[in-house]
């Protein structure tokens, strides 16, 4: 199993610019979110979904789109972006069933807002 | 929503020394997890403790969630202990982890 996948590892965009962050598992997971991580702080749940055609917002959705069509994928989609949304993105998946089980996690993609 | 809160946020040991890392919490809560971010950024799961205690070599985890906090124990610490450890508690009746700000680790030879 490759486990949770992200690509791209690093990205540099331009204010206004789009993108799409990828993500990937491939346990089955039904369980699946996006967390930002800023400098010095913990992370924070940005989207989430707990199956294919079922997403809900976490504490910072804003300027975040998500959709989940398959069990294995889980995209994140920046609109617009912003300097203040330069971080890095972690993508994590689990079973689900009421309580979350052990959190796998993938690489993280670095991203910069220029 | 759920407050988190993890002590010490810096810790500094020699290799071979022993820890306590604390987590408290504010809510009622179906689950917890303990994370251990290495130096490369990389998010490894230690533990999935709602309650109890659990042990995986040289690392224990104790979760009292009637009393909301749990203790992540290490002993004989290791250089390559050296990272961030983060707890997450799940709130009952949400469907989401909160993390707290974490402990940074540093084992020195």
């Amino acid at each position: 199993n490759a486990g949770v996948t992200q690509t791209p590892k690093f990205q540099v965009l331009k204010t206004g610019q789009s993108m799409t962050l990828q993500c990937a598992q491939d346990m089955n997971h039904e369980y699946m979110s996006w967390y930002r991580q800023d400098p010095g702080m913990g992370l924070r749940l940005i989207h989430y979904s707990v199956g294919a055609g079922i997403t809900d917002q976490g504490e910072v959705p804003n300027g975040y789109n998500v959709s989940r069509s398959t069990t294995e994928d889980f995209p994140l989609r920046l609109l617009s972006a912003a300097p203040s949304q330069t971080s890095v993105y972690f993508c994590a998946s689990s079973y689900e069933g009421g309580a979350l089980e052990t959190q796998y996690f993938g690489p993280g993609t670095r991203l910069l807002v220029l | 929503g759920i407050q988190v809160e993890q002590s010490p946020p810096d810790l500094i040991l020699q290799e071979g020394a022993n820890s306590t890392l604390r987590c408290n919490f504010s809510d009622s809560v179906n689950n917890l997890q303990w994370f251990h971010q290495n130096p490369w950024g990389q998010l490894i799961n230690l533990f999935y403790i709602p309650s109890g205690t659990k042990q995986n070599g040289r690392l224990s985890a104790t979760t009292v969630a009637t009393e909301r906090y749990s203790l992540l124990y290490i002993s004989s610490s290791q250089t390559t202990d050296s990272g961030v450890y983060f707890c997450a508690p799940q709130a009952t009746g949400f469907q989401k982890l909160v993390f707290g700000t974490g402990t940074r680790l540093l084992v020195s030879p």
